[in-house]
C-alpha cells in the first residue's frame, strides 16, 4: 500500500519567514493530495489541496507544490503569523479514492 | 455545531465497559470513515464506509466494530478495550461525485481507557 512520510516533525520560525514542509509517497497512481491543519484541541481542517494533473497551487499566503516524477508534495507558508502555530498533516490519496495515507504530522511554532 | 458531529466529546472507561461512539454528518456525503489518532503517530484510518457498505477494515481489532445504518451516522461500537487504546477518535465524511477525495472531520471523541 501507499507510505507517506512527512518531515520535518517540527518547525520553528520567527513571525514572518516562510515555512516549507515536505512529505514523500511511494505509490504512483496516488492522484490527490490535501494539506490538513490541526490546532490544539481542535478538528484537523482542510487548507489546500492539489491534484495530480497539476504542479502547483496557491491560495494567499499558502501554496503546494507536487512533484510527481520524485513522487514528492510540498506545503510552502509565506508571511507566517502566530496563529498559523499548529499541527499539518498531508496526505495522499491512493487508487482507491475512499483511502486516504496520512503523514505523521508537522508541529509548527511561529514565535512573535 | 455543522458539518460533522461527534458524541460524547470526552469517554473515560474500564476495560470491562461497553460504550459506543456516534458520528453524525450533515453534508450529504456518501463515505465515511474512522480514524485513531495517537500522541505522535499519523492518523490510522480504521474504518471506511461508502454507501453505507463497510469498504476497508485495516487489520482493527474485533474490539472494535462499526455500524452504518444509514449515509448520515456511523458508530463505533467498543468492548472489553485495552489502554493503548486510548486515543483521540476522529470520524470524517466525504462525497465521491463531485469534487473527489475532500474530507470533513468531526470534533473527534477523545477516549480514556483504565
Amino acid at each position: 500500500g501507499e507510505n507517506v512520510e512527512q518531515h520535518p516533525s517540527t518547525l520553528s520560525v520567527q513571525e514572518g519567514d516562510s515555512a516549507v514542509i515536505k512529505c514523500t509517497y511511494s505509490d504512483s497512481a496516488s492522484n490527490y493530495f490535501p494539506w490538513y491543519k490541526q490546532e490544539l484541541g481542535k478538528r484537523p481542517q482542510l487548507i489546500i489541496d492539489i491534484r495530480s494533473n497539476v504542479g502547483e497551487k496557491k491560495d494567499q499566503r499558502i501554496a503546494v507544490t507536487l512533484n510527481k516524477t520524485a513522487k514528492h508534495f510540498s506545503l510552502h507558508i509565506t508571511e507566517t503569523q502566530p496563529e498559523d502555530s499548529a499541527v499539518y498533516f498531508c496526505a495522499a490519496k491512493g487508487y482507491n479514492f475512499n483511502k486516504f495515507y496520512f503523514g505523521s504530522g508537522t508541529k509548527l511554532n511561529v514565535k512573535p | 455545531e455543522t458539518g460533522v458531529t461527534q458524541t460524547p466529546r470526552h469517554l473515560v472507561m474500564g476495560m470491562t465497559n461497553k460504550k459506543s461512539l456516534k458520528c453524525e454528518q450533515h453534508l450529504g456525503h456518501n463515505a465515511m470513515y474512522w480514524y485513531k489518532q495517537s500522541a505522535k503517530k499519523p492518523l490510522e484510518l480504521m474504518f471506511v464506509y461508502s454507501l453505507e457498505e463497510r469498504v476497508e477494515n485495516n487489520s482493527v481489532p474485533s474490539r472494535f466494530s462499526p455500524e452504518c445504518p444509514n449515509s448520515s451516522h456511523l458508530f463505533l461500537h467498543l468492548h472489553t478495550l485495552q489502554p493503548e487504546d486510548s486515543a483521540l477518535y476522529l470520524c470524517a465524511s466525504s462525497q465521491a461525485q463531485g469534487r473527489p477525495g475532500e474530507q470533513f472531520f468531526g470534533p473527534g471523541t477523545r477516549l480514556t481507557v483504565l
